[in-house]
C-alpha cells in the first residue's frame, strides 16, 4: 500500500537556522507529492506541491524537490524564522484508483525560538 | 470569511451518545473529506465523498457514517461515541483537476469522549 514517512520530531532550531525535513514515501506508480503546514490552532494550508520527478516545489523561502530514485521529497529552507513554528505533513497522491486521496506522513512538530 | 466552515469547533461527550459533526464549504468544490488526527499518527481518512451522490469509505470508517446533504455541506456521524474516537477532526475539499490537486481545510473539530 501508499505510505509517507516523516522523520520524527519535535524539531527545535533557532531563527535564521538552516531547516531540512525528511520525507520518504512508498506508492505504485507515480504519485504526486505535498507539503501541508499546520499552524497552531488550524487547519492544514498547502505549502508546496510536485506532481512529477524532478519537480520542485516552492512557496515562502521553502522547497522540496521530488526524487523518484530515492523517493523521496525533503523539505528545506534556508533560514527559518519564530513565524515558522508549525507542524509540517508530507503527504502523496498515488492517483488511479487513490486519485484525489491523501496519505499523510505523521508530521514533524518545528519550533524556532528567537 | 472561511471557505470551510466546520461545527462545532469543540465537543465534549459521552460514552454511548450519537453525535454530528457538520463541515460547509462556499468554495464550489465537489469533493469533500473527513480525516482525523491523533498526535503523532498524522491524518486518517475516515469518508469521502467526489459528488452528492458518491460516498466512500476511507481508511478508518468503523464506527462512523456521513450524509452528503448537498455540495456544499458534508456531516459525520458517530452513532456511538466511544472514548478512542478523541480526536481532531477536519473537513476538507478539493477540486478535481489535472492531478496533484490541492485540498482545503476547515479549521477543525475536537472532540472528547468521557
Amino acid at each position: 500500500g501508499n505510505s509517507v514517512t516523516q522523520m520524527e520530531g519535535p524539531v527545535t532550531l533557532s531563527e535564521e537556522a538552516f531547516l531540512t525535513i525528511n520525507c520518504t514515501y512508498t506508492a505504485t506508480g507515480y504519485p504526486s507529492l505535498f507539503w501541508y503546514v499546520q499552524y497552531p490552532g488550524e487547519g492544514l494550508q498547502l505549502l508546496l506541491k510536485a506532481t512529477k520527478a524532478d519537480d520542485k516545489g516552492s512557496n515562502k523561502g521553502f522547497e522540496a524537490t521530488y526524487r523518484k530514485e530515492t523517493t523521496s521529497f525533503h523539505l528545506e529552507k534556508g533560514s527559518v524564522q519564530v513565524s515558522d513554528s508549525a507542524v509540517y505533513f508530507c503527504a502523496l497522491d498515488a492517483g488511479g484508483t487513490s486519485y484525489g486521496k491523501l496519505t499523510f506522513g505523521q508530521g514533524t512538530i518545528l519550533t524556532v525560538h528567537p | 470569511d472561511a471557505d470551510v466552515t466546520q461545527t462545532p469547533r469543540n465537543r465534549i461527550t459521552k460514552t454511548g451518545k450519537r453525535i454530528m459533526l457538520e463541515c460547509s464549504q462556499t468554495k464550489g468544490h465537489d469533493r469533500m473529506y473527513w480525516y482525523r488526527q491523533d498526535p503523532g499518527l498524522g491524518l486518517q481518512l475516515i469518508y469521502y465523498s467526489f459528488d452528492v451522490k458518491d460516498i466512500n469509505k476511507g481508511e478508518i470508517s468503523d464506527g462512523y457514517s456521513v450524509s452528503r446533504q448537498a455540495q456544499a455541506k458534508f456531516s459525520l456521524s458517530l452513532e456511538s461515541a466511544i472514548p478512542n474516537q478523541t480526536a481532531l477532526y477536519f473537513c476538507a475539499t478539493s477540486d478535481p483537476g489535472q492531478g496533484g490537486e490541492t485540498q482545503y481545510f476547515g479549521p477543525g473539530t475536537r472532540l472528547l469522549v468521557l
